[in-house]
């Protein structure tokens, strides 16, 4: 139950684009559709922006979007706002009956 | 509107027990999987447990299997998680959170605010 692979930190300016990857393995993230993305803010609970790889929930704003390729699931977020300055979290299930979560990044809006 | 109130966190020495709870209002517990994840002070997350809607299934993460034991009684809309033979790495906020789904998912929608535990002598 290795965690994810996620870059520490991405950065990018109000407006542009950014893209934050998650490594994992043919046991979990290239194995099933149920890769999520939680965002979460300095002292509060993690929030739920992405899941199923590629849906969003209601009320999550189109900005944020998934993909997968092979063992590799990504989140982008478009039109970058102030707002979205958090540590983001991948978590997929795993072979072993267990969940297993990306090491987070923090994304910096400059 | 659903909620989910961690309670039970605290100062606990190394060796001991602890039993967080998580209650739950808003919608039909009975009708969800559950599952506890916890963070580290300055760390990621990591899944700790899940059980059924039902309380039929519960899988936990390796590292602790056997001295965590996650439990719910859907008649008080509560779920538990007993933590024993605690350690100074089990310091963590411990958030529940509601699965989409009435098992197993990664689609948790719903999380609570947290219970903070801190396993010092």
């Amino acid at each position: 139950q290795s965690a994810l692979t996620q870059p520490a930190s991405v950065s990018g300016s109000p407006g542009q684009s950014i893209t934050i990857s998650c490594s994992g393995t043919n046991s979990d993230v290239g194995s099933y559709n149920l890769v999520s993305w939680y965002q979460q803010h300095p002292g509060k609970a993690p929030k739920l922006m992405i899941y199923e790889d590629t849906k969003r929930p209601s009320g999550i704003s189109n900005r944020f979007s998934g993909s997968k390729s092979g063992n590799t699931a990504s989140l982008t977020i478009s039109g970058l706002q102030a707002g979205d300055e958090a540590d983001y979290y991948c978590c997929s299930y795993s072979s072993s009956l267990s969940v297993v979560f990306g090491t987070g990044t923090k994304v910096t809006v400059l | 509107q659903v909620q989910l109130v961690e309670s039970g966190g605290g100062v606990v020495q190394p060796g001991r027990s602890l039993r967080l709870s998580c209650a739950a209002s808003g919608f039909t517990f009975s009708n969800h999987g559950m599952h506890w994840v916890r963070q580290a002070p300055g760390k990621g997350l990591e899944w700790v447990a899940v059980i059924w809607y039902d309380g039929s299934n519960k899988y936990y993460v390796d590292s602790l299997k056997g001295r965590f034991t996650i439990s719910r009684d859907n008649s008080k809309n509560t779920l538990y998680l007993q933590m024993n033979s605690l350690r100074a790495e089990d310091t963590a906020v411990y958030y529940c959170a509601r699965d989409r789904s009435y098992g197993y998912s990664t689609t948790w929608d719903y999380w609570g605010q947290g219970t903070l535990v801190s396993v010092s002598s």
